[in-house]
């Protein structure tokens, strides 16, 4: 098992311009989750979803859009990037309600200029 | 909403006992983890307690819990150099997508 991968691991943007980042799992979990690390603030939640084809807003979701068109994807959007989007993010999945553990991806580190 | 704080930095010798410390404030929080951070990755669970309890031991960790006063505590017994990272206490309640909820992490530093 690859467990939890997210594509790019890297990227610079500009203001403005638009990405999308790909977290996949190969573990056949439900539940997958979107976060950004920043420094002295934690992990804080962006989106997540339950299951395919649903998604729901986290704690930060303000410029960032979800999309889980397979239950085995959990893509993040960024329709127009700010510098304020710069942070390191991380893609994490459980398997559902029994489990007590989230499997993390290693992370993207997006800076936006 | 819920919170979990946690203080930024320790600093401790190669061999001697490391406690870092954390307060929640969601009461119906069901599971409590420590996670660890190393330099570049993600984060990997090393420990949690179920909230029924009150200490779990697991070779060189220990974790407490005070339900009463919404404490927990990890304890690394010997530390080593390569215990230093970041350790990450998370809470995860009943309701919403069984969300976990992260403390700002505290960044242990050993020192040879």
């Amino acid at each position: 098992n690859a467990g939890v991968t997210q594509t790019p691991k890297f990227r610079v943007l500009k203001t403005g311009q638009s990405m999308t980042l790909l977290c996949a799992q190969d573990m056949n979990h439900e539940y997958m989750y979107w976060y950004r690390q920043d420094p002295g603030m934690g992990l804080r939640l962006i989106h997540y979803s339950v299951g395919e084809g649903t998604t729901a807003k986290g704690e930060v979701p303000d410029g960032y859009n979800v999309s889980r068109l397979k239950k085995q994807n959990f893509l993040l959007g960024l329709e127009s990037a700010a510098p304020s989007q710069t942070s390191v993010y991380f893609c994490a999945s459980t398997p559902g309600t029994v489990s007590y553990e989230q499997y993390f991806g290693p992370g993207t580190r997006l800076t936006v200029t | 909403g819920e919170d979990v704080e946690q203080s930024l930095f320790l600093s401790v010798r190669e061999g001697d006992s490391s406690v870092i410390n954390c307060t929640y404030t969601d009461s119906s929080s069901t599971y409590l983890y420590w996670y660890k951070q190393e330099p570049g990755a993600g984060l990997q669970l090393l420990t949690y307690i179920f909230s029924n309890m009150d200490m779990k031991q697991d070779q060189r960790l220990t974790v407490l819990l005070n339900k009463k006063d919404k404490h927990l505590s990890l304890r690394i017994a010997d530390t080593q150099t390569g215990d230093s990272a970041i350790y990450f206490c998370a809470e995860r309640g009943r309701t919403g997508g069984f969300k976990t909820i992260f403390g700002a992490g505290t960044r242990l530093f050993v020192k040879a």
